[in-house]
């Protein structure tokens, strides 16, 4: 159980084009989403938190109006990276947790984006 | 601000020995602590994780331990095998909801490496 799938897993795209990664929670309902970052050989960067059905919360020094992130059911989150730049290059990974309280993140298997 | 500290970029260990990965936190209202094996170009995987009521909690090959007082987490994993080689990432959360949301905060990661 609590399977998390993320589509792209890998993506490349031009400088100035956007990009739309979805994530998807499989066999549960998830009212909450994360969205976090990973650069080389770096920790995991949270980015935003999703609530379905409100707006996203990000955390300090993320554009929102660059990342822009759509939790319209409580199965499907989607992060748009807009006018992707090279330095947006990066390794983006979803994540959700079943219930409230003491509840594991689960994790999709990530996006590899490239932009040229 | 790291909130949540893996001091240990690397460890290698013989194959069926003790790896003891560790982590620090400095926000003392964590009080929900997980670890996560991560591969590389893949989401991280929930392996084991305590809450603050707790000081131990076992699963398998799997132990964590939570020392409160020092703010402090360790994993063992014992017996050690080939295919426990990846990145392990500690995370501490407030477990309950606080100000609206979630927070799931990881630190940088030990990349452990079993020998055969």
């Amino acid at each position: 159980g609590a399977v998390v799938s993320q589509h792209p897993s890998w993506v490349i795209c031009k400088s100035g084009t956007s990009v739309k990664i979805e994530c998807r929670s499989l066999d549960f309902q998830a009212t909450t989403m994360f969205w976090y970052r990973q650069f080389p050989k770096q920790s995991l960067m949270l980015m935003a938190t999703s609530n379905e059905g409100s707006k996203a919360t990000y955390e300090q020094g993320v554009e929102k109006d660059k990342f822009l992130i759509n939790h319209a059911s409580l199965t499907l989150s989607t992060l748009t990276v807009t006018s992707a730049h090279p330095e947006d290059s990066s390794f983006y990974i979803c994540s959700a947790i079943t219930g409230q309280g003491y509840s594991p993140l689960h994790f999709g298997n990530g996006t590899r984006l490239t932009v040229t | 601000d790291q909130q949540v500290k893996q001091n240990s970029p690397s460890l290698s260990v013989q194959e069926g020995r003790i790896s003891i990965l560790n982590c620090d936190y400095t926000n003392s209202m964590f009080d929900y602590f997980l670890w996560y094996k991560k591969y590389p170009a893949e989401g991280p995987t929930f392996l084991i994780s305590i809450s603050s009521i707790k000081d131990k909690n076992e699963d398998g090959r799997f132990t964590v331990f939570l020392n409160k007082s020092a703010k402090h987490l360790s994993l063992h994993i014992v017996p050690s095998q080939p295919g426990d080689s990846a990145v392990y990432f500690c995370a501490a959360s407030a477990g309950r909801k606080t100000s609206g949301t979630y927070k799931y905060i990881f630190g940088t990661g030990t990349r452990l490496k079993v020998l055969a």
